[in-house]
């Protein structure tokens, strides 16, 4: 079946520590989008790419950075920068205008 | 950034009641979409709204497009314990694949 994948389900991450977080697409989707939600609140953007080897920063980069090197493929770093980043972090793609799909989230805890 | 005023943030109801809730916002979109979000999980899409006016359905679920595109009803009849979750609107502006967030109505069923 297509859809996006994300990986893993739950990720702990120390003081001072890098973290990545996987989104796979097979939908053959141009476009991907990684958001952050915090209890209670909505979806906020951290960075989309609209092709390959593109990437820009959405509403609250600071922190975070990405790759686009497949089009199928869109991690998410979560750096030592990002001082409070217990979140639930979901991955989303498109083609054209239509609506986005998203996948089912990471969610990421400090130790 | 901008998100969308959605309202009501919460609702606690009786199984079989029909349930209301809308999101505006003070700009013009182009593309108006209802998501539906299960605890630990990604919000999957809804209904799908592209033309001012439109009204849609989509099993007992019925959505309307405001006709001067800045707002947007959600309307759920005959409730079921099945419909708890966290209901968010999306807007997307005439050029672009961004999307704006309400935050979210969170809904309960009491059976």
């Amino acid at each position: 079946d297509g859809g996006i994948t994300q990986s893993p389900k739950y990720l702990f991450r120390k003081e001072g520590q890098n973290v990545t977080l996987s989104c796979e697409q097979n939908l053959n989707h141009d476009a991907m989008y990684w958001y952050r939600q915090d209890p209670g609140q909505g979806l906020r953007l951290i960075y989309y790419s609209q092709i390959v080897n593109d990437f820009q920063k959405g509403d609250i980069a600071e922190g975070y950075s990405v790759s686009r090197e497949k089009k199928e493929s869109f991690p998410l770093t979560v750096t030592s920068a990002q001082k409070n980043p217990t979140a639930f972090y979901l991955c989303a793609s498109s083609v054209s205008r239509q609506p986005q799909h998203f996948g089912d989230g990471t969610r990421l805890s400090i130790l | 950034g901008q998100q969308l005023n959605q309202s009501p943030q919460s609702m606690f109801i009786q199984e079989g009641e029909d349930v209301s809730m809308n999101c505006t916002s003070s700009s013009i979109f182009n593309t108006w979409l209802w998501y539906k979000q299960d605890p630990g999980e990604g919000p999957v899409l809804l209904i799908a709204l592209y033309k001012a006016g439109e009204l849609t359905s989509n099993g007992r679920l019925t959505a309307q497009f405001g006709i001067t595109r800045k707002d947007s009803f959600l309307n759920i009849s005959a409730s079921i314990p099945s419909d708890v979750g966290i209901y968010f609107c999306a807007g997307q502006p005439e050029a672009g694949n961004m999307l704006t967030f309400g935050g979210g109505t969170r809904l309960m069923v009491k059976p």
